[in-house]
């Protein structure tokens, strides 16, 4: 079946930028979703791309895919203690309607 | 502000038991879903609905069952909790039709089975 990884865990110094990477392996995808869960909270959506966007920024946040390599990566410049949290990749493929396939999950770790 | 809720945030149960999980969503969202979180394994669809008494099954649906009386409420059933089945259970809803397609969750129940 269709996969989602990443890797589960990533330490910044403070003021630092972070950049959480994740790689997926359908072909068809359309949307990719950055969702960010902080602790004891249900998840959030941060930001997504469609699969025709190389690039999407949004304030401190900005999304990069590949779609040759299948890549996907959150940069968060300026790191702040607030962006601890557990950070989530998600795709939609074509084939589906309601279904998202979910990475593992990143937790940001920062350092001050 | 979409609103998810689920009825415990945290809950214990012994092995053998009936346990409810209820969602309740205040958005008139078409759909709804219910996933497990295990650490390193992310988020497992259990089931999902996309309207009243609809359900479908997701990834991991055994020794689960649903219900969907009311288009706000969507209720997870372990008819016989076992201890495998402790882990953070967590309902999202979302509206059909979406550019975004964007999944709005719950806080979330930590369920141990003791």
């Amino acid at each position: 079946g269709e996969d989602v990884e990443q890797s589960l865990f990533l330490s910044v110094r403070e003021g630092d930028s972070s950049v959480i990477n994740c790689t997926y392996t359908d072909s068809s995808s359309t949307y990719l979703y950055w969702y960010k869960q902080e602790p004891g909270a249900g998840l959030q959506l941060l930001t997504y791309i469609f699969s025709n966007m190389d690039m999407k920024q949004d304030q401190r946040l900005t999304v990069l895919l590949n779609k040759k390599d299948k890549h996907l990566s959150l940069r968060i410049a300026d790191t702040q203690t607030g962006d601890s949290a557990i950070y989530f990749c998600a795709e939609r493929s074509m084939d589906s309607n309601y279904q998202l396939i979910w990475g593992a999950g990143t937790k940001l770790i920062i350092k001050p | 502000d979409v609103k998810v809720t689920q009825s415990s945030r945290y809950l214990v149960k012994r092995t053998g038991e009936k346990v409810f999980l209820e969602c309740v969503q205040d958005m008139d969202h078409e759909n709804m879903f219910w996933y497990r979180q295990d650490p390193g394994l992310g988020l497992r669809l259990i089931y999902f609905s996309y309207d009243v008494k609809m359900k479908e099954k997701g990834d991991i649906p055994e020794g689960y069952s649903v219900s969907r009386e009311k288009k706000e409420r969507f209720s997870l059933i372990l008819e016989s909790a076992s201890t495998n089945q402790t882990s953070m259970y967590l309902c999202a809803s979302s509206p059909p039709g979406q550019p975004s397609y964007e999944q709005y969750f719950g806080p979330g129940t930590r369920l141990t089975v003791t």
